[in-house]
């Protein structure tokens, strides 16, 4: 059965500090690949996508910017990170377009 | 782009009472409307989804139906239990230029629903 596992869970970091989190799913192979932000009491907002390895398409102009190094591994990055990136990120990825997605489980970062 | 209003943006309920809540979509090209739950710090999960080529989909006691000429799809849970208790997202697929989505889902805001024992 597939999987996807994000970390870190929590993350508390000053302004101008940089980011990394990283996202990997089991259990599958060519998979589509999502970055979402979800505000507190919001819905979640598309970052970037991935069709495959190198591919990355970003949805909206911000401070972020993604990578997917292997075909399972997708890692969203910012070199100086604002107030306004707070937030829970979640990753999801599909086995093909138009079907259901598989959230991971998040991670909630607060910047100080 | 596409665009995805949901209401209500709270809804309450008692126990075993039905509970409805509507999208609007904008783009014409869209043909995949799922339905997410999440609880309170938890992932989004689907609980039932509809392509544009039915009108009406049900799961128990979860239907959704969808009104391609309107523009408009609606979750319909019945016999309401607290469990249902949650936040309920509507999304649909975000179309490219050339007529492809790449599975890129537009999320509404989402409603909170209370179901009261």
């Amino acid at each position: 059965s597939q999987t996807i596992h994000q970390w870190p869970a929590t993350l508390v970091q000053p302004v101008g500090s940089p980011l990394s989190l990283e996202c990997t799913v089991e259990g599958t192979s060519n998979p589509n690949l999502y970055w979402y932000r979800q505000a507190a009491g919001r819905g979640l907002q598309l970052l970037f996508y991935s069709i495959g390895i190198d591919q990355i398409s970003s949805e909206v102009p911000q401070n972020l910017s993604a990578s997917r190094p292997q075909d399972r591994q997708f890692i969203l990055s910012s070199k100086k990170l604002l107030l306004s990136d707070s937030g829970f990120y979640l990753c999801a990825w599909t086995p093909r377009r138009d079907n259901e997605q598989f959230f991971g489980p998040g991670t909630r970062l607060t910047v100080l | 782009g596409e665009n995805v209003e949901q209401h209500p943006s709270t809804l309450s309920v008692q126990e075993g009472d039905s509970a409805v809540i509507k999208c609007t979509y904008s783009d014409s090209a869209s043909n995949y409307f799922p339905w997410y739950k999440q609880e309170l710090g938890k992932r989004p999960q689907l609980i039932i989804d509809i392509r544009s080529n039915v009108g009406e989909k049900k799961d128990q006691r979860i239907a959704v139906t969808l009104n391609k000429t309107a523009k408009h799809f609606s979750l319909h849970i019945t016999e309401t239990q607290p469990e249902d208790s949650a936040v309920y997202f509507c999304a649909a697929n975000l179309m490219n230029a050339g007529g492809t989505s790449y599975g890129k889902l537009t999320f509404g805001q989402g409603t909170i629903l209370t179901v009261h024992p």
